[in-house]
């Protein structure tokens, strides 16, 4: 069971706005950064956001991270049918020697 | 651009050693910040750190696989290694070489898909 929680599944239209979110604690990520990831199926995982809310090169500007407290949230702006993808939110945690958490992913479909 | 390739079985019995090796071209393991480690990640489920090898020298271990894995580099050959004993039918997945920073985990091998079975 993964530490850090993620809702299983949404969904939206193309060009719209979806919002998933990624639920820690304050061992994780209160007070560490968050990542995401990408990941298509049959295929290794992309890094999407890395310190919260930063791109990386190539990563186009409708994908925009936050973090407030011990959650985050995920939203990608004018949805794209190739943004059907798991998406999963990771964070170092500070328990147990440290290690690294993963969410156990948000399936998005877009309609 | 750096490349990390993974080798090792594709069937491992239960009970026995899983050794997986990542060999990394295009970059050497010896230079910069950061950090080179193992993600895995079972059929259907989601992404599971494993452990890593810090630029600092430290290694780190899933809390839940610490007491039957060993990571480890080669420095000459410009290789991570895993090995975890005592396998069992829970270790199937799908082994991921990872190249992160404090940046995120920002290069990843193609995977190599682990089966414990008999």
């Amino acid at each position: 069971q993964s530490v850090l929680t993620q809702p299983p599944s949404t969904s939206g239209s193309p060009g719209q706005s979806v919002t998933m979110s990624c639920s820690g604690s304050s061992s994780n990520i209160e007070i560490n950064y968050v990542y995401w990831y990408q990941q298509f199926t049959g295929t290794a995982p992309k890094l999407l956001i890395y310190r919260n809310d930063q791109r990386p090169s190539g990563v186009p500007d409708r994908f925009s991270g936050s973090k407030s407290g011990t959650s985050a949230s995920l939203t990608i702006r004018g949805l794209r049918s190739e943004d059907e993808a798991d998406y999963y939110c990771s964070a170092w945690d500070d328990n147990l020697g440290g290690q690294w958490l993963f969410g156990g992913g948000t399936k998005l479909t877009v309609l | 651009q750096l490349q990390l390739q993974e080798s090792g079985p594709g069937l491992v019995k239960p009970s026995e050693t899983l050794s997986l090796t990542c060999s990394v071209s295009g970059g050497s393991i010896s230079s910069g910040s950061f950090y080179w480690g193992w993600i895995r990640q079972s059929p259907g489920q989601a992404l599971e750190w494993i452990g890593h090898f810090s630029y600092n020298g430290n290694t780190y271990y899933s809390p839940s696989l610490r007491s039957r894995l060993t990571i480890s580099v080669d420095r000459s050959m410009n290789q991570v290694s895993m090995s975890l004993t005592s396998v069992t039918a829970a270790d199937t997945a799908v082994y991921y070489c990872v190249r992160g920073s404090g940046s995120g985990v920002a290069y990843w091998g193609q995977g190599t898909l682990v089966t414990v079975s008999s």
